[in-house]
Parts: C-alpha cells; structure tokens; sequence
C-alpha cells in the first residue's frame, strides 16, 4: 500500500531557530499534500494544503510567513517552522492526498513530528 | 460548515467487552469517512475506509457503518482487548478532510 515517510520523528529546538520537517511518499506520486498539528487533547487541525509545483494554501489563522511550506516534486513535500517559539510546540503531521488527489481514495498519513520548542 | 462530533470524549471498559464508538456530522455531503487509531505520540493507523456509496466495512474484529442520512457513523469493536487501548478518530472527506477530537478508549485488563 502507499506509505508517507515523514522526518524527523521527534525535534527539540531552541526559541528563535527553524525547524525543517519532511515528508516522502515513498512508492507513489502524491500531487497534494496536506498538513495538520494537534495540540494535546485537541483533534487534529489542517493547517495548509500543499500542490506540487504551486503555492500552499493556508488555513485560516495559520501564518504563512511562519510554516514555509514547499512541495517541489511529487514525492516531497517539506514544512519549515521559522523562528519557533514554545506555543508552536505541537504534533505536526503530513498525509497524501488520495493518490493523485482521487476523491474515494483514503489518505496515507506521515508517521507525525513530535516538535519542542525550549 | 461541516463538524464531526465523536461521543464519548473517553471510554473505559473490561477486556473482552464489545463497545460502539460513535461519530456523527453536519453535512452529508461527503465523498467518504475513515476511521483512524492513534497510539498516544504516534501517528495514524487507518482502521477502515467507508466509501459514500457503502453502508458498511468489517476489518477482523472491527465494523464500521455509516449512515449518511442520520450523519452518523459507528465503529463496533468485538471481543475487545488491552492492545486496543488506543485514541480512535473518525474523519470525513468532503472538499478536505475533517476529525473529530476522537474517543480515548481504555480497555481494562
């Protein structure tokens, strides 16, 4: 089946610096990638929708100048959090867009980043 | 605006006990719904996928059905065990894709 490798698992950063996140889809070609966070106890939360070879599409609230979202080939989509501060410390989690973005397909998600901002 | 609702927030039950996990939503216009487990720091598991023109699917000891015109959809899980102990999620398809804030389901030993 497909799989979304998604890098790292697991971060702690210091406040002020970036953190690059990856995600791969690793054995098909995902034209739309998506990102969300969650926050503890709390459902998890699309931030943008990424297409290959296009500008991201950001949700309501989330600062485009803050999650650098690019998704430059079919097979990797990356999320930088720029100048993280301690409230973006959350659960960021990718997932490919039903194979080619197909409405009855199912999603294919990332493993998630555990991010800490100190 | 589409919401998905997951009832009960947390759940707590004897092993071996069947238990229904209820998702409900706004709008039926849906292209299809998932149900996803999600162990605590970890990412998603598909558990299965329910197409719009489907009522039901069954995966082993688990069956989910949805019901468009009530905007409901249950997963049923049978003979439960500890290693289900999990965060169970429902999440719709329409234009994207939406959770619910999921049930945490504590299977006791």
């Amino acid at each position: 089946g497909a799989v979304v490798s998604q890098h790292p698992s697991w971060v702690i950063c210091k406040s002020g610096t970036s953190v690059k996140i990856e995600c791969r889809s690793l054995d098909f070609q995902a034209t739309t990638m998506f990102w969300y966070r969650q926050f503890p106890k709390q459902s998890l939360m699309l931030m943008a929708t990424s297409n290959e070879g296009s500008k991201a599409t950001y949700e309501q609230g989330v600062e485009k100048d803050k999650f650098l979202i690019n998704h430059a080939s079919l097979t990797l989509s990356t999320l930088t959090v720029t100048s993280a501060h301690p409230e973006d410390s959350s659960f960021y989690i990718c997932s490919a867009g039903g194979l080619r973005g197909k409405a009855n397909y199912g999603y294919t998600f990332g493993s998630g980043t555990r991010l800490t901002v100190v | 605006k589409q919401e998905v609702t997951q009832i009960p927030a947390a759940l707590s039950v004897p092993e071996g006990e069947n238990l229904v996990l209820n998702c409900s939503f706004t709008d039926s216009a849906i292209y299809n719904l998932q149900w996803f487990r999600q162990d605590p720091g970890k990412g998603l598991t598909s558990l299965l996928l329910i197409q719009s023109s489907q009522r039901e699917q069954t995966s082993g000891r688990l069956n989910a059905s949805l019901d468009k015109s009530s905007g409901r959809s249950t997963l049923y899980i049978a003979a439960s065990q500890p290693g289900d102990s999990a965060t169970y999620l429902c999440a719709l398809r329409d234009d994207k894709i939406i959770f619910g804030k999921g049930t945490r389901l504590h299977i006791l030993p």
